[in-house]
């Protein structure tokens, strides 16, 4: 079954720019997409097919997808942006989530 | 607008069936793709199975196959996830969530229906 990998955190200081990786098998030949899940809420849709920002998102908001990795970056980091992040694909019929990485703005 | 509105929080014994609902306002269920996802306390997403709109049938995630069972009644816009032979590791946080086909991604969730499974 197809994988994808996070890491657990990430930390930064407010104003710089975050960086969130999500890998998986020749993820770049499918199309990944972000969820930021605050405590206690649902999860939001945040980057989708790669690049695609859904209306209401923040431009700060970006994404990335090539060869076995997806990069999801958050430019001039707020502390409102401290939550969940996970990538997620689809993969022959399943869809799969990575394993969520908690980001921490400090 | 959609708006998915999740019946309330449970609490069943080992061994038992739980039925939670997602009821569709702002569009009619059969314009939608729905599908499950749940959440463990303090652990990330794990989709459990919905309408594949390239199959034109439900699917069910391998892990859940046997135990969930997911349909939808149109005369009132809700859809229904059951999962069946609970067991403690089945409490969980769980979402209903449209997924947009274009694009394979879950863009509007449920408020979340929480079950405790416990003797």
């Amino acid at each position: 079954s197809y994988e994808l990998t996070q890491p657990p955190s990430v930390s930064v200081s407010p104003g710089q720019t975050a960086s969130i990786t999500c890998s998986g098998d020749k993820l770049g030949d499918k199309h990944a997409c972000w969820y930021q899940q605050m405590p206690g809420q649902s999860p939001i849709l945040v980057i989708y097919q790669d690049t695609k920002r859904p209306s209401g998102i923040p431009e700060r908001f970006s994404g990335s997808n090539s060869g076995n990795i997806a990069t999801l970056t958050i430019s001039g980091t707020q502390a409102m942006d401290e939550a969940d992040y996970y990538c997620q694909a689809w993969d022959s019929s399943t869809w799969v989530f990575g394993g969520g990485t908690k980001l921490t703005v400090l | 607008q959609v708006q998915l509105v999740q019946s309330g929080a449970e609490v069943k014994k080992p061994g038992a069936s739980v039925k939670v609902s997602c009821k569709v306002f702002g569009y009619t269920l059969t314009e939608l793709c729905m599908h499950w996802v749940r959440q463990s306390p303090g652990k990330g997403l794990e989709w459990m199975g919905g309408f594949d709109p390239e199959d034109d049938e439900t699917i069910y995630a391998q892990k859940f196959r046997g135990r969930v069972t997911m349909t939808e009644d149109t005369s009132s816009d809700t859809a229904y996830m059951e999962l069946s032979s609970l067991r403690s590791e089945d409490t969980a946080m769980y979402y209903c969530a449209r997924l947009l086909p274009s694009a394979d991604v879950f863009h509007i969730w449920g408020q979340g229906t929480m079950v405790t499974v416990s003797s």
